[in-house]
């Protein structure tokens, strides 16, 4: 069965820095685009970055670009998010999520269980 | 980029009933529209990629229709289980954006 288990959040001071880790099983994780989506409280989804199979190729929402770095390492089937210069408007859940298909289009079939984080102060 | 607009925002009705929400996209975005669902305190699940396409192991209660702009999620037959918030998503481009959400509630 696919799994993915996302961690690393909690409650940071606006400029903070924190970073997520997501670590994927049962599929063929170099095979698959991995992307993060968040949710803030209470509100919808905003998808905030996607990254290929082979991790060369990487995009970003503008709102977080410049902040955010998306990365992955194939041989520990693990996806990260380092977040810099936090801001209260990144407060919410944090879902990694596998693409459908190898192609990578940006429809997700598997979630993680959501990581949360806080910007305050 | 391209908006993503749900009719209704919220909507209330009956095990049973029949029900449709509306997905508008601010230009045209061929069949590259997928619907979550959502429940409280979960992560989402797709229910249907490609506008139409039924995502594995999801019931044939929940159809996708619609092309261009416009998209429909139509439930048929509702269960309790269904009550949930509900999403669409295009993937046309980058950035792929949502709707705000449909929240659908027992009457």
């Amino acid at each position: 069965d696919v799994q993915l288990l996302d961690s690393g959040g909690g409650l940071v001071q606006p400029g903070g820095s924190l970073r997520l880790s997501c670590v994927a099983s049962g599929f063929s994780f170099h095979n698959y685009a991995m992307s993060w989506v968040r949710q803030a409280p209470g509100k919808g989804l905003e998808w905030v970055s996607s990254v290929s199979g082979s991790g060369d190729g990487t995009y970003y929402a503008d709102s977080v670009k410049g902040r955010f770095t998306i990365s992955r390492d194939n041989s520990k089937n693990t996806l990260f998010m380092q977040m810099n210069g936090l801001r209260a408007e990144d407060t919410g859940v944090y879902y990694c999520a596998k693409d459908l298909t190898a192609a990578g289009r940006e429809v997700f079939d598997y979630w993680g269980q959501g990581t949360l984080i806080t910007v305050s102060s | 980029d391209i908006q993503m607009t749900q009719s209704p925002s919220s909507l209330s009705a009956s095990v049973g009933d029949r029900v449709t929400i509306t997905c508008r996209a601010s230009q045209s975005i061929s069949s590259y529209l997928n619907w979550y669902q959502q429940k409280p305190g979960k992560a989402p699940k797709l229910l249907i990629h490609a506008a139409s396409t039924l995502q594995s192991g999801v019931p044939p209660r929940f159809s996708g229709g619609g092309s261009g702009t416009e998209f429909t999620l139509t439930i048929s037959g509702l269960q309790p289980e269904d009550f949930a918030t509900y999403f669409c998503q295009h993937n046309y481009i980058v950035p792929p954006s949502f709707g705000q959400g449909t929240n659908l509630e027992i009457k």
